[in-house]
């Protein structure tokens, strides 16, 4: 079983700085699939970015990169030039990678919830 | 892109009677569709897989009796929570893919619904 740790409950960045939220996880699986996740006040679930495991390139989405550090099994998210929109609960979560049905089965961590200061 | 629509958006209803939320993917054809619930303040907990046109899957210690699961179409899945108690009380949140293997454009979530029972 895949089990993913947020060790940061709560974070707070001034608007434009750049702030860093970690995620380490535990798999035997050498090919998957790691996500950011974003979960504003309204709740719904937003992606943020994604990572291949097999890819060793870091992904990059706008002000929003990731450090994948898979010997380490490291996944964290920085977020640069923070902006007040930014202000929400992120989940780092994991994905097999294999064919089928359901092959999309996510594991969440527990969260972290950043708050971006004017 | 494609959307996921869960209706209702909030329920409340009063202990002992059954409440029905769907799940739909509005313009693509979802063969797998999961259930989460998620508590306050904590990270979503994967409840059952569904497959189109076969029984759901659940997650350990789910009941499969209270939480009914039917996916009887492409583009619908629905979760009935029978005889409802206020234990559960929670927000009920769906998601949907496309194919057998995850890429950013084809796995989506639904915008939640919060449950409340009195």
């Amino acid at each position: 079983a895949q089990t993913v740790t947020q060790s940061q409950p709560e974070m707070s960045v001034q608007e434009a700085e750049t702030v860093t939220l970690s995620c380490t996880y535990d798999t035997s699986e050498n090919n998957y699939y790691l996500f950011w996740y974003k979960q504003p006040p309204s709740r719904q679930m937003i992606l943020v970015i994604r990572q291949e495991a097999y890819k060793q390139q870091n992904a990059t989405e706008n002000r929003f990169s990731v450090n994948f550090q898979k010997a380490a099994k490291s996944f964290s998210l920085k977020i640069s030039d923070s902006q007040l929109g930014d202000t929400a609960m992120y989940f780092c979560a994991f994905m097999k990678h294999y064919s089928g049905a359901g092959s999309y089965q996510l594991t969440f961590g527990k969260g972290t919830k950043l708050s971006v200061i004017p | 892109g494609a959307v996921v629509s869960q209706h209702p958006s909030w329920v409340i209803c009063k202990s002992g009677t059954s409440v029905k939320i769907e799940c739909r993917s509005l313009d693509f054809q979802a063969t797998t569709m999961f259930w989460y619930r998620q508590f306050p303040k904590q990270s979503l907990m994967l409840m059952a897989t569904s497959n189109e046109g076969s029984k759901a899957t659940y997650e350990q210690g789910v009941e499969k009796d209270k939480f009914l699961i039917n996916h009887a179409s492409l583009t619908l899945s629905t979760l009935t929570v029978t005889s409802a108690h206020p234990e559960d009380s929670s927000f009920y949140i769906c998601s949907a893919g496309t194919g057998y293997q995850a890429t950013n454009e084809k796995l989506f979530f639904g915008s939640g619904t919060q449950l409340s029972v009195l």
